[in-house]
């Protein structure tokens, strides 16, 4: 079975400084993992995606994510963060042509 | 561009009640799915479509049927309402399989 978890429900984090948002997972193939954020009340908006390769995944609005193979995590991260980053973040992961199983997700507070 | 648009945003039920939510996208995405958010929980799947005239089951299926009208229409219905099926509905939408990469804003439903 397939699954993904999200050890943090809420990160704070001053604006400017580092962000990380955590995901780990547990498949039993070679996992295609995803981050996804939501704004309140709307839909999803993908952010980045792993399928293979370079094990440092960029995305959109200067998010970027780290894929460790031996921690079984994909951690989303950025540099500097803003305020507007404040969301609801969402991990997720598929192997092969199954469907995506989502993480209970990280609200993210970037703090003025 | 509309993206994905879903109708209604608010909908308030009675136990037993029937209902259609509608879903359209204008994106020629072949395939196409239905998810609900409930509260503490990641997204689940309802049901898809991979591609225009084919639908499937998800992970959670029961009390819901779907109909894959043409290309850009996917509609969920709610054949006889039940309080467990109070939730945000979610349709979405992707040019390959497994990966949705637009979503609506969501239905917002309450069955009392």
């Amino acid at each position: 079975a397939q699954s993904v978890a999200q050890p943090e429900d809420q990160v704070n984090v001053a604006e400017g400084n580092p962000l990380t948002v955590k995901c780990t997972y547990s498949v039993s193939g070679n996992p295609y993992l995803f981050w996804y954020v939501q704004y309140p009340n709307r839909g999803l908006q993908f952010l980045l995606k792993y399928i293979t390769g370079d094990n440092l995944v960029k995305g959109s609005y200067g998010f970027e994510a780290e894929f460790n193979k031996s921690q079984t995590s994909f951690h989303l991260k950025k540099p500097s963060a803003l305020v507007s980053d404040s969301a609801l973040y969402f991990c997720a992961v598929r192997t092969g042509a199954n469907n995506l199983f989502f993480g209970t997700g990280t609200r993210l507070t970037v703090i003025p | 561009n509309a993206g994905v648009t879903q109708t209604p945003k608010f909908q308030v039920l009675k136990t037993g009640q029937s209902m259609t939510l509608q879903c359209a996208q204008d994106m020629n995405h072949n395939s196409m799915y239905w998810y609900r958010q409930d509260p503490g929980m990641g997204l689940r799947l309802i049901y898809y479509s991979a591609s225009e005239g084919t639908t499937d089951k998800g992970e959670v299926p029961n009390g819901y049927n779907v109909s894959r009208l043409n290309k850009r229409e996917f509609s969920l219905r709610l054949e006889s309402a039940a309080p467990s099926q109070t939730s945000v509905y979610f349709c979405a939408s992707s040019d390959a399989f497994g990966q949705p990469q637009h979503f609506g804003d969501g239905t917002r439903l309450s069955i009392l």
